[in-house]
């Protein structure tokens, strides 16, 4: 049982390109999450989504997308890298949808640099 | 958009004594989680609190979910040196599946 599995882990992109960060669980979650963590801020929400097909904006959306391909997978895509998304990215999952009271668990995070 | 403050932003203790952090918001939230994250890691779960009221022990750590529903506490007893990492609280959004962070307690344990 893998849990949440990030890839890549690491990345290196020159400002304008464009990449795909993929994140799978195995734990038949519905709910999955991308949150970004920079120094001194904690984790921040990029987006979120209860289910295949649905996605919610979270704290810090402008400059990503995303795709909820299936239950088991939740992309984040930068069209065009900037330095200031130098960040590590961490992808999670969560039972439960709407009111339910359940935890979230994290993948090992993608160490992003945008130069 | 939600916050929550999360204090201290950082400690030094002597490995034995005991440590306590908390988190508040002008929010309400329907479930507290407390993460701790070690180096190069994503946060591991160490308590979570569904109840107005609640306390929960795992093994050193006590954790409770304040009354008012805006705030929680963490209780590390009898610190040792592995308990150094950051420490996160995470509070549920009442009426969503949106969980949201509080910056972080970095905690350094001296032996």
């Amino acid at each position: 049982n893998a849990g949440v599995t990030q890839t890549p882990k690491f990345q290196v992109l020159k400002t304008g390109q464009s990449m795909t960060l993929q994140c799978a669980q195995d734990m038949n979650h519905n709910s999955m999450y991308w949150y970004r963590q920079d120094p001194g801020m904690g984790l921040r929400l990029i987006y979120y989504s209860a289910s295949e097909g649905t996605t919610d904006k979270g704290e810090v959306p402008n400059g990503y997308n995303v795709s909820r391909l299936n239950k088991r997978e939740f992309s984040l895509r930068l069209e065009s890298a900037a330095p200031s998304q130098t960040s590590v990215y961490f992808c999670a999952s969560s039972p439960g949808t709407g009111e339910s009271n359940t935890e979230a668990f994290f993948g090992q995070g993608t160490r992003l640099t945008v130069v | 958009g939600q916050q929550l403050n999360q204090s201290p932003q950082s400690m030094f203790i002597q490995e034995g004594e005991d440590v306590s952090m908390n988190c508040t918001s002008s929010s309400i939230f329907n479930t507290w989680l407390w993460y701790k994250q070690d180096p190069g890691e994503g946060p591991v779960l160490l308590i979570a609190l569904y109840k107005a009221g609640e306390l929960t022990s795992n093994g050193r750590l006590t954790a409770q979910f304040g009354i008012t529903r805006k705030d929680s506490f963490l209780n590390i007893s009898a610190s040792i040196p592995s308990d150094v990492g950051i420490y996160f609280c995470a509070g549920q959004v009442f009426g969503t599946y949106k969980y949201i962070f509080g910056t972080g307690t970095r905690l350094k344990v001296l032996a």
